[in-house]
């Protein structure tokens, strides 16, 4: 069946570091790959998407490539900020399915 | 604009009991869903609804029942709580069930069993 694997955390980082939420796939076909962030007592969030392979999904300084010859879809993120502390979620959707398929999350802290 | 909304927010039931669980939306999606999200286990999908009218089972169905009152309303039940059954409820929504299409999600329902 369909399954994600997400780097296990929590990640801790100083203000203005790097970010990478390494993120794999296994999956029959072409699925549209997704990460969701979730911040304290909220509900998931979209982050960005990508639907097709060698695609590049980005919103507020995150940025994941969708690589189909590695089934990856990881995240970065240039320079990290107190506000980026949240929990972030991979995903996938498989046509035909009607189910995301969601990693454990990846819990990042961000420290000033 | 109000999204996706969830009632109540925390709720504490003792084994045993009943209860429902409440969702709309107010963005004129198709497809809604029910899922359950447990630490260190993601989020799993117990139902949903790829249109008004129809349900099917998800990953974790076993103990819960649902219903699409309508476009806007889908509902989860508990019909005997089970100390299993705690755990931090979302209800989500898109547009249709395709896979390029985002789910929208509510802001979760925190259920303990005791």
């Amino acid at each position: 069946g369909d399954s994600v694997t997400q780097m296990e955390g929590p990640v801790t980082l100083s203000e203005e570091a790097f970010l990478t939420i390494n993120c794999t796939y296994t999956a029959t076909g072409y699925p549209s790959l997704f990460w969701y962030v979730q911040y304290p007592g909220e509900g998931l969030q979209l982050l960005l998407k990508a639907t097709k392979a060698d695609d590049k999904g980005s919103n507020k300084g995150f940025e994941a490539t969708y690589r189909k010859e590695t089934t990856s879809f990881h995240l970065e993120k240039g320079s990290v900020q107190v506000s980026d502390s949240a929990v972030y979620f991979c995903a996938l959707f498989r046509a035909g399915s009607y189910q995301l398929t969601f990693g454990k999350g990846t819990k990042l802290s961000v420290i000033p | 604009n109000a999204g996706v909304t969830q009632t109540p927010k925390f709720q504490v039931l003792k084994t045993g009991q009943s209860m429902t669980l409440q969702c709309a939306q107010d963005m004129n999606h198709n497809s809604m869903y029910w899922y359950r999200q447990d630490p260190g286990m993601g989020l799993r999908l117990i139902y949903y609804s790829a249109s008004e009218g129809t349900t099917d089972k998800g990953e974790v169905p076993n103990g819960y029942n649902v219903s699409r009152l309508n476009k806007r309303e889908f509902s989860l039940r508990l019909e005997s709580a089970a100390p299993s059954q705690t755990s931090v409820y979302f209800c989500a929504s898109s547009e249709t069930g395709y896979g390029n299409q985002p789910q929208h999600f509510g802001d979760g329902t925190r259920l303990s069993i005791l």
